[in-house]
């Protein structure tokens, strides 16, 4: 089964415009936390965010942030005012401690920014 | 720039033979992850190792071993290569041997084309 869900493999969004890209997981360890990376086309893997399972409030990492839906198991990334840098492709991640904490990866969602 | 470096950034080489890809984790970090990104697989996890000692290993190949040196610095060695292979592989860092906040940094890649 399917641990990390990324449901949209493509999105086009207006430059400026507020971008929510989709993210759900599924575990049943209390204990997690969820990452979200960029890779521009440049093929680097750039982290952006972290957000932990016990986290009372949800991440933000300046135009970044994450809508940490736990009863839903959802983590969406939010990036507000977007530009055109932000076109890349978008990898939600787990790491629980019953998988070793080894980073578990989502197919990810494919974002391009319209001028 | 993560501080993570790897070398060749790109690699052609043919069927049948042995390649040796290199990284320089980020200064102070004690882990080494390999990951192999193919277009229909996804990201991948390989191995890992910390502090010198194989820590976890993911989808690694038997045609594939790794080592981690004294120094930190990590290869992977790819031998009897196959087309399938071609991918692009990443190296990433992390302060730690695991745990759920242990953010992995990624080097900008290896690209090896098997021809």
């Amino acid at each position: 089964a399917q641990k990390i869900t990324q449901t949209q493999p493509g999105m086009f969004v207006q430059e400026k415009e507020a971008v929510t890209l989709d993210c759900t997981y599924d575990t049943s360890d209390p204990s997690y936390g969820l990452f979200w990376y960029k890779q521009p086309s440049s093929g680097e893997m750039i982290f952006l965010i972290y957000q932990g399972s016990y986290d009372q409030q949800n991440a933000t990492e300046g135009r970044y942030s994450l809508n940490f839906q736990k009863a839903r198991k959802s983590a969406n990334l939010v990036i507000s005012a977007s530009q055109l840098g932000d076109s890349a492709m978008y990898f939600c991640a787990m790491r629980e401690e019953r998988s070793n904490y080894q980073l578990i990866w989502g197919a990810g969602t494919k974002l391009i920014i319209k001028p | 720039d993560s501080g993570v470096t790897q070398t060749p950034k790109h690699l052609i080489t043919a069927t049948g033979q042995r390649v040796t890809l290199r990284c320089s984790p980020r200064s102070g970090d004690l882990s080494v992850y390999w990951y192999q990104q193919s277009l229909d697989q996804g990201l991948q996890f390989l191995i890992h190792y910390y502090n010198g000692e194989e820590r976890a290993k993911g989808n690694i190949l038997e045609r594939f071993s790794a080592q981690q040196f004294p120094d930190l610095h990590s290869e992977l060695n790819l031998s009897s290569l196959e087309l399938g292979d071609s991918a692009l592989y990443f190296c990433a860092s992390s302060a730690r041997g695991g745990g759920l906040t242990d953010t992995q940094y990624f080097g900008p890649g290896t690209r090896l084309t098997v021809l």
